[in-house]
């Protein structure tokens, strides 16, 4: 059981949004920053959002990310058939001591 | 270019140890914080292990708490993780990180290809 809640799985169709969830708590996201990641079947994984709604150098401005209290989502719009992936969220808890992440979102574009 | 390649993984019985290194380059070592992350089979990302820029401060997961343990060498630019008393539970594929920052961890900028190490009899 993860620390942070991620939806198991989420699909839409290639060019329109989807939104994925991270729910935590106040000791990890409702006072530190958040981050995500995306894995592409059979490589490590990537940075694509940082300090809770920045994007690394190379990172298109497709995908954004946002924090609101001890929730965090990832916005991905135009989606194309490449973004198929998991998705993950991370953060430090500053209870644990420890870095936790979500379990995980697949996303499929059909 | 930032480079961050691990090796030490394997196949390895249960209870044995097993030492993993990362070896980086492309940036100042001394001046990041460094993690290890690893996937079990099918699994998500399950975080394990920080050590401070200086490797002043240690952080462990508790899954790994009092049989792994993580260091650095700034002079090799190297980071390593010692695993001992190993357990089926252990498999996974390994994966080296550098943080964004020095200390309190931050976001994972920059992962290493992973190193498969398998606990098995």
């Amino acid at each position: 059981q993860s620390v942070l809640t991620q939806p198991p799985s989420v699909s839409a169709a290639p060019g329109q949004k989807v939104t994925i969830s991270c729910s935590g708590s106040s000791s990890n996201i409702g006072n530190n920053y958040v981050s995500w990641y995306q894995q592409l079947p059979g490589t490590a994984p990537k940075l694509l959002i940082y300090d809770n709604n920045k994007r690394p150098s190379g990172i298109p401005d497709r995908f954004s990310g946002s924090k609101s209290g001890t929730s965090a989502t990832l916005d991905i719009t135009g989606l194309q058939t490449g973004d198929e992936a998991d998705y993950y969220c991370g953060t430090w808890d500053s209870s644990l001591s420890t870095v936790v992440f979500g379990g995980g979102t697949k996303l499929t574009v059909l | 270019q930032v480079q961050l390649v691990e090796s030490g993984g394997g196949v390895v019985q249960p209870g044995r140890s097993l030492r993993l290194s990362c070896a980086a380059s492309g940036f100042t070592f001394r001046s990041y914080a460094m993690h290890w992350v690893r996937q079990g089979p099918g699994k998500g990302l399950e975080w394990v292990a920080v050590i401070w820029f200086d490797g002043s401060v240690k952080y462990l997961a508790d899954s790994v708490k009092g049989r792994f343990s993580i260091s650095r060498d700034n002079s090799k630019n190297t980071v390593f993780l010692q695993m001992n008393s190993l357990s089926p539970e252990d498999t996974a594929v390994y994966y080296c990180a550098r943080d964004r920052g020095t200390g309190t961890p931050k976001s994972f900028e920059y992962w290493g290809q992973g190193t498969q190490v398998t606990v098995s009899s």
